[in-house]
């Protein structure tokens, strides 16, 4: 089973502080790193799909970032706002596992208007 | 509406009495598959299908089945479920495959085996 980290495992910050956290993965056979957003009481939904090395997405305040060749992605929320709070996940996809996504436990975000 | 539908959203049951959670999706998508989610663990992989007759294990596969027949369907199959397996369960699928495409997450089944 392929090790993807997500740090820090929970985050408390101010309704309009910026904050990021990371996810870090096996940097070999890399194939393709998501981002999801998973509310209290709902389902993941999906933030990101990233592929390239040197990517950065972005939607609304919520931007990523990808390092394949160190193995790691940054998640990044500008201005946060209480409707941020939520567990963010990260997953990897590899090359050598074919299909198989693999999760971090994720970052849990309370954000305190 | 494009959705994935898992039912039922709860269930309790006792060991050993067989259990099928069906999951179901209208977007015509090829690649469909379960997850568990335990408290400290995240979401971790059952099995997935890349299309009609083809299934793949994911990293837990253990005491599960499932079967792809038909392109919108996907059940998770406990044909002997034990307290171990008690745990939220999610369906996800996506189009084409998960190397550029997001999951579509079901609503979730909350599974307690006594």
């Amino acid at each position: 089973i392929l090790n993807v980290e997500q740090s820090p495992q929970s985050l408390h910050v101010q309704e309009g502080d910026s904050t990021n956290f990371t996810c870090s993965f096996p940097s070999s056979n890399f194939y393709a790193l998501h981002w999801y957003r998973w509310e209290t009481a709902k389902s993941p939904e999906a933030l990101f799909v990233m592929t390239l090395n040197g990517d950065e997405k972005k939607k609304g305040r919520i931007s990523a970032t990808l390092n394949t060749k160190e193995g790691y992605s940054y998640l990044y929320i500008k201005g946060s706002q209480p409707e941020d709070s939520a567990t963010y996940l990260c997953a990897h996809l590899n090359m050598e596992y074919g299909n198989k996504l693999v999760f971090g436990a994720g970052t849990i975000l309370r954000v305190k208007s | 509406e494009a959705q994935v539908t898992q039912n039922p959203r709860y269930l309790i049951t006792v060991t050993g009495k067989k259990l099928t959670v069906t999951c179901s999706q209208n977007m015509n998508h090829e690649y469909m598959s379960w997850y568990r989610q335990d408290p400290g663990l995240g979401l971790r992989q059952i099995y997935y299908s890349m299309n009609v007759e083809v299934t793949d294990k994911g990293d837990v596969p253990e005491g599960y089945k499932v079967s792809r027949k038909e392109k919108r369907n996907f059940p998770l199959i406990l044909e002997s479920p034990s307290p171990n397996q008690t745990s939220l369960y999610f369906c996800a699928s996506s189009g084409g495959t998960v190397s550029n495409q997001p999951q579509h997450f079901g609503d979730g089944t909350r599974l307690s085996i006594l």
